[in-house]
């Protein structure tokens, strides 16, 4: 079954710091890029990162940039997402999404940055 | 935050076409595909439309996607009560390099 899930969502204080993992199985991989992207309680979608498939090319979007870092293990098939220096505004429900458009998307993890 | 624009709301009544619009500019709907995606309450998004028009398997013909300039839009036809939920649209963005997001619209079926 071609799934994507994500973990490592929880509660965090201001300032802090987690990791998430969106684990795929079902298909090849290392084939697809993926995307990270968050969507704040009763909010729209927002993007969040992008990394190729041998994780050469990597974006970010700018509420991001400095504070998180994208990375991925093809022999684990898993990409990874180190959120630190978090913040109440990055709170929100993070999914990660296969290749092009997003053809996979998996159920999400919650993120809730709080004091 | 959205650089793509869309109405907040739309509605028809069952059997009804229903048109969702996505207004954006050049380094984004302007050079870039268009991708529109479908959220049902409590869910995740799914992907509806890829490269401005095409349908994932799975996706029903009623949905039609279509891109002119800088704006593209959602057609919903024979309008299901199955279809009420939020519907976004989203295209790389050049300038920023990232992917863009629409405000989203909620479809409601009268």
């Amino acid at each position: 079954q071609v799934q994507l899930v994500e973990s490592g969502g929880g509660l965090v204080k201001p300032g802090g710091s987690l990791r998430l993992s969106c684990a795929a199985s079902g298909f090849t991989f290392s084939d697809y890029y993926i995307n990270w992207i968050r969507q704040a309680p009763g909010k729209g979608l927002e993007w969040v990162s992008h990394i190729s498939t041998g994780g050469s090319t990597i974006y970010y979007a700018d509420s991001v940039k400095g504070r998180f870092t994208i990375s991925r293990d093809n022999a684990k098939n898993s990409v990874y997402l180190q959120m630190n220096s978090l913040r109440a505004e990055d709170t929100a429900v993070y999914y990660c999404a296969r290749g092009e458009g997003g053809d996979i998307w998996g159920q999400g993890t919650m993120v809730t940055v709080s004091s | 935050q959205s650089v793509l624009t869309q109405p907040p709301s739309a509605s028809g009544t069952p059997g009804q076409r229903v048109t969702i619009s996505c207004s954006g500019s050049r380094s984004n709907i302007g050079s870039n595909y268009v991708y529109w995606y479908q959220q049902l309450p409590g869910t995740g998004p799914k992907l509806l439309i890829y490269r401005n028009n095409q349908r994932p398997s799975g996706v029903p013909d009623r949905f039609s996607g279509s891109k002119s300039g800088t704006s593209a839009s959602l057609a919903i036809s024979g309008l299901r009560s199955e279809d009420e939920a939020d519907y976004y649209c989203a295209a790389w963005d050049d300038s920023l390099s990232g992917y863009v997001f629409g405000t989203g619209t909620k479809v409601t079926v009268l």
